[in-house]
């Protein structure tokens, strides 16, 4: 059956760190991964996507994620945090044949601690 | 370019009656799906549509929701009768046919009392 985890309800990083928002996946063919964030009361946002090609991809708000495929994997990442970053970030997966089914995980809430 | 348009932004109701809600998708978009969040959760996908047809809908409580997508573009998702546990937001969302990102809408914010 098709899944996403994200093991961590929240993440707290110092502004200016490194930060990793981490994301694990199960499909029963190939994957097709998203990253999505969402401000209070607003809808989600799409931030990245792996669908082939380099495991490392870059998206919006200079955010990137590396795709692992032993380790079924998609970790989001950012090189410094700003404090506006902070938000809650989703991951999700399709499974690239049959209803390209749209699964999303619960969700980490990342704080950018000033 | 439009973005996904839905309506009312905010709904609220006594359990047991009745609400719908309305899902503009962006133009051109074949898929179109309806989430629902509840609040500190992840979108649970509750009906997948592809064109007018429907792709998937095994989480879609069917004695009580209901989805259609007319003409294979707007679409409602009904309630009735609603309960307690449907206060969540609803989430419209669109996309093209193949493996790509999906648009999300503002969504529609319920509140059964």
């Amino acid at each position: 059956a098709q899944s996403v985890a994200q093991p961590e309800d929240q993440v707290n990083v110092a502004e200016g760190n490194p930060l990793t928002v981490k994301c694990t996946y199960s499909v029963s063919g190939n994957p097709y991964l998203f990253w999505y964030v969402q401000y209070p009361n607003r809808g989600l946002q799409f931030l990245l996507k792996y669908i082939t090609g380099d495991n490392l991809v870059k998206g919006s708000y200079g955010f990137e994620a590396e795709f692992n495929k032993s380790q079924t994997s998609f970790h989001l990442k950012k090189p410094s945090a700003l404090v506006s970053d902070s938000a809650l970030y989703f991951c999700a997966v399709r499974d690239a044949s049959g209803t390209y089914k749209y699964i999303f995980g619960t969700g980490t809430r990342l704080k950018v601690l000033a | 370019e439009a973005g996904v348009a839905q309506s009312p932004r905010y709904k609220i109701i006594e359990k047991r009656q009745s609400v719908a809600f309305w899902c503009n998708p962006i133009s051109g978009h074949a898929t179109l799906y309806w989430y629902q969040q509840i609040l500190g959760q992840g979108p649970k996908l509750l009906i997948q549509f592809q064109n007018n047809g429907v792709v998937d809908d095994s989480q879609l409580p069917k004695d009580r929701f209901s989805a259609e997508r007319l003409k294979g573009v707007d679409s409602t998702l009904k309630i009735q009768p609603a309960k307690l546990e449907d206060s969540a937001v609803y989430l419209c969302a669109s996309g093209e046919a193949t493996g790509s990102e999906a648009f999300f809408g503002q969504g529609t914010r319920l509140t059964v009392v």
